[in-house]
């Protein structure tokens, strides 16, 4: 029973750069969330999908980001023209739904990225 | 202005003793409540959660209540081990909506 998995753990990369993140859900899980964590705050959530369906988006997406789900498994998480306000901890969690009151989140190891 | 708020930035408890973790929120229709242990540099783990329409909810050592009227749950550890030294934050998911709203989390020191 695998967990959820993110590649890859670390990114730098240069301001204006474009970065992908990949997150692999649990398998069987239908809902993805991608949240961002800085230091000394709490995740922040970005956006969710339900299986291939992205169902809520935050303010926090900017239009240098997005994300898809192709046929409901795996996400990516892209950012565009990267800027150093973007540098943070990116979080991937799958659920599964079966009740609205048991839709428990479950984290992947994040990935660290700085933007130089 | 922050829907989840945990007001404590950090807690020293001995080892054996009981740790009490605190966590307020604002928003009344909140129906799902979870807290979560994290590492540095790693990902949150889930711990223990508890649905609006119950006061109580016991795995092993950690037990959760929840006050609806006060607008505050706590998380209790007992006996606390070094091992559950780590951040600690409360997340409360809204209604239909999927996404979880974090506290800023209360890192948690257990002492030999």
């Amino acid at each position: 029973d695998t967990g959820v998995s993110q590649d890859p753990r670390h990114k730098i990369t240069k301001r204006g750069q474009n970065v992908t993140f990949r997150c692999d859900p649990i398998s069987e899980h239908n809902r993805l969330y991608w949240y961002r964590q800085t230091l000394g705050q709490g995740p922040e959530f970005l956006t969710y999908f339900q299986n291939e369906a992205q169902l809520e988006k935050s303010r926090l997406l900017s239009d240098r980001f997005s994300a898809e789900r192709p046929k409901g498994s795996f996400s990516t998480l892209e950012i565009q023209r990267t800027e150093q306000g973007d540098s943070a901890m990116y979080l991937c969690a799958s659920s599964l739904l079966r009740s609205q009151r048991t839709d428990t989140q479950y984290f992947g190891p994040g990935t660290r990225l700085t933007v130089l | 202005d922050q829907q989840v708020k945990q007001n404590s930035p950090s807690l020293s408890v001995q080892e054996g003793r009981i740790s009490i973790l605190n966590c307020d929120y604002t928003n009344s229709m909140f129906d799902y409540f979870l807290w979560y242990k994290k590492y540095p540099a790693e990902g949150p783990t889930f711990l223990i959660s508890i649905s609006s329409i119950k006061d109580k909810n016991e795995d092993g050592r950690f037990t959760v209540f929840l006050n609806k009227s006060a607008k505050h749950l706590s998380l209790h550890i007992v006996p606390s081990q070094p091992g559950d030294s780590a951040v600690y934050f409360c997340a409360a998911r809204g209604g239909s909506q999927g996404n979880l709203i974090f506290g800023k989390g209360t890192k948690l020191s257990v002492k030999p």
